[in-house]
């Protein structure tokens, strides 16, 4: 089992809809959970983190948290054209807090 | 301007020939890290460093060499590069190593450089 997993797409999602992009992860003990956008060719930029079950919203952008289930997920509010993208998930270690481990990206296209 | 710039942005090379990619950040961060990047297998950490002479290994360390002599400056060394080293590679910084509660900083991350070893 990977350590964090994401469906690899690509999800496609038309113009004004609810994107939703879900991450699992293994280490039970993980405490900091980051979500990274990556257009093609680019570096990863920060969408959002999150540290504490439950949602997080940032403009459209809302992260959700739970960590019984062990699973983080990015919804994506009124999606537009500039949303298609990578999305990486990261997570870190519990015995090594500052190994970060990502999962390989959902490829998000916001069809017109 | 903040920012972390690697160099060069692009290198092809052949088998066995050392290089060195640079990394450097002008942001006072703790952390320093390289990613490599292949299809279909995302970001895989190579090393990372919590502060100056402090590194420890990530998931994919086989083939690498860090060090971390200032705290703005994290080099990434293939010592003898191979075909399998070819692939996209990140540096990225934070401001923290930890966060309360063992949580992890945001990481930012430099421009990428496009490694091709023949």
């Amino acid at each position: 089992q990977k350590e964090v997993e994401q469906n690899s797409g690509p999800l496609s999602v038309p113009e004004g809809a609810i994107a939703s992009l879900n991450c699992t992860y293994s280490d039970r003990g993980s405490q900091s959970f980051f979500w990274y956008r990556q257009y093609s060719g680019k570096s990863p930029e920060l969408i959002m983190s999150i540290y504490s079950n439950g949602d997080k919203e940032d403009g459209r952008f809302t992260a959700q948290l739970n960590k019984a289930s062990q699973y983080v997920s990015l919804l994506i509010r009124d999606s537009q054209p500039s949303d298609s993208a990578t999305y990486l998930c990261a997570v870190n270690g519990y015995s090594s807090a500052s190994k970060i481990i990502f999962g390989s990206g959902t490829r998000l296209s916001i069809r017109p | 301007e903040a920012q972390v710039t690697q160099n060069p942005r692009y290198l092809i090379t052949v088998t066995g020939k050392k290089l060195t990619v640079t990394c450097s950040q002008n942001m006072n961060h703790e952390y320093m890290s390289w990613y490599r990047q292949d299809p279909g297998l995302g970001l895989r950490q190579i090393y990372y460093s919590m502060n100056v002479e402090v590194t420890d290994k990530g998931d994919v360390p086989e083939g690498y060499k860090v060090s971390r002599k200032e705290k703005r400056n994290f080099p990434l060394i293939l010592e003898s590069p191979s075909p399998n080293q070819t692939s996209l590679y990140f540096c990225a910084s934070s401001p923290s190593s930890l966060l309360a509660g063992y949580s992890a900083d945001t990481q930012y991350f430099g421009p990428g450089t496009r490694l091709t070893v023949l």
